[in-house]
């Protein structure tokens, strides 16, 4: 029974580069949420999600960003043109009902 | 000032001590109370989940949530140096899947 699983487990982008990272979520699982973590901070909520839907994205910039969960395949979080701010590692969870999550073990972006 | 507070530590101990683990909060609305623990390198592994006031204990872990002062514990007895992490407390309000981190409190236990 396979946890969340995120990848790549590092990406590294230059400055204006997009970058993908997908998030597949625990097996039947319909809740997924992705968070965001820079160094000598706490884990800071970006968006939830349910299949093919949008729930809250309250902590989303409110540019370069977007993610989708379609109904076939990973959560995805996008951020186009990448600035050195936006290194970080980024968490994906996910739930089955309201109970706690369970994360992945992250992706580490790196802007160069 | 941050809706969760939490120290960051380091918090050395020897093997065997209590460890004793604190957040304060400013929201009142918060209904729901998670201790994670984080290993280097790792995504954060969900400890405890407590709903409202009260202890629940597991293991060699207990969590207390005491809602009149807005603080909220975690203790570990026994500390093993395997205990070695950052402990995130979290929580959100009832209706809402958002969670509210602390900073996380970085554990050291010796052997």
């Amino acid at each position: 029974n396979a946890g969340v699983m995120q990848n790549p487990r590092h990406l590294v982008r230059r400055r204006g580069q997009e970058a993908r990272l997908r998030c597949s979520p625990m097996k039947g699982h319909s809740h997924v949420y992705w968070y965001r973590q820079l160094p000598e901070e706490g884990l800071k909520f970006m968006v939830y999600l349910q299949k093919e839907n949008i729930i809250d994205e309250s902590g989303m910039p409110k540019e370069r960003f977007s993610a989708e969960f379609p109904k076939e395949g990973p959560s995805i979080l996008r951020i186009q043109q990448v600035v050195r701010g936006d290194s970080a590692a980024y968490f994906c969870a996910s739930s089955l009902d309201n109970y706690g999550y369970t994360f992945g073990s992250g992706t580490r972006l790196t802007v160069v | 000032q941050k809706e969760v507070e939490q120290d960051p530590g380091p918090l050395s101990v020897p093997e065997g001590a209590i460890v004793s683990l604190n957040c304060t909060y400013s929201n009142s609305a918060f209904q729901y109370f998670m201790w994670y623990r984080q290993y280097s390198r790792k995504g954060p592994e969900l400890l405890m989940y407590t709903y409202s006031s009260g202890n629940k204990e597991d293991g060699r872990f207990t969590a207390q949530v005491d809602k009149s002062s807005k603080y909220i514990s975690l203790f570990i007895r026994d500390s093993q140096p395997s205990d070695s992490a950052t402990y995130l407390c979290a929580m959100r309000k009832t209706g809402f899947q958002k969670l509210v981190f602390g900073t996380g409190t970085r554990l050291l236990v010796s052997p």
